[in-house]
């Protein structure tokens, strides 16, 4: 089946650690998307790549950053993780931005900073 | 700015029909998603409208009125497990997604 995965499932890190998030996807799909949802919040999205095209938004702290190597892969770097970073990682897919083209979520990757 | 409005939270009762209503002021419109998010799971795609009207997809209508920047969730014959959140996202003029923060649903036996 046609999917998008997130790996780990569930992520702790310590204060100040690197670390690393990953999706792919086998939906072959050109836009792909990183959000960040914490309880009961709207998504909120941190960055998007159309293709190689990378989109930052404005108020996505330089803490952030993702890398998309080639189109099924995308990983999300978060270089020194505060106590604040805790939340939900929800990587998306979708065939484009316009139209009726939904976003396809993984899974989500729920990150603990001690 | 750029803004969605949903109840926090609803409750209703297993077989009966809700309505989970959203209002929206965004810079431009390009289509209106629900999606549906259980508890610690990611959101699914639910419909999408894009023209005034109802659309209808099994138990789950949407409906749109893009003049009142007004959109709602039909949910009929309520089971145990529609208890979830919904999420509703517009599509705004540079086709950049703006969410709400969802609408917990809670479903009494």
């Amino acid at each position: 089946d046609a999917m998008v995965i997130q790996n780990p499932r569930y992520q702790v890190t310590q204060f100040g650690k690197p670390v690393t998030l990953s999706c792919s996807q086998t939906l072959n799909h050109n836009v792909m998307y990183w959000y960040q949802q914490k309880s009961s919040q709207a998504p909120k999205l941190l960055f998007h790549y159309y293709d190689k095209d990378f989109n930052n938004e404005a108020d996505t702290p330089d803490n952030f950053q993702s890398r998309r190597p080639n189109t099924s892969f995308c990983f999300l770097d978060i270089r020194s993780p505060g106590l604040g970073d805790a939340a939900m990682y929800l990587c998306a897919t979708s065939g484009g931005t316009s139209g009726s083209s939904e976003q396809y979520f993984g899974p989500g990757t729920r990150l603990t900073v001690t | 700015g750029q803004n969605i409005d949903q109840p926090t939270e609803m409750t209703a009762t297993e077989g009966a029909i809700v309505q989970i209503n959203c209002t929206y002021q965004t810079s431009g419109f390009n289509g209106l998603f629900w999606y549906q998010q259980h508890a610690g799971e990611a959101p699914t795609f639910l419909s999408y409208n894009v023209l005034d009207g109802l659309e209808e997809k099994g138990r789950f209508s949407s409906f749109l009125s893009r003049s009142k920047g007004y959109s709602y969730l039909l949910l009929k014959e309520l089971q145990m497990k529609d208890s979830a959140s919904y999420l509703c996202a517009v599509r705004d003029s540079n086709y950049q997604l703006i969410w709400g923060a969802g609408t917990k649903l809670i479903i009494k036996p």
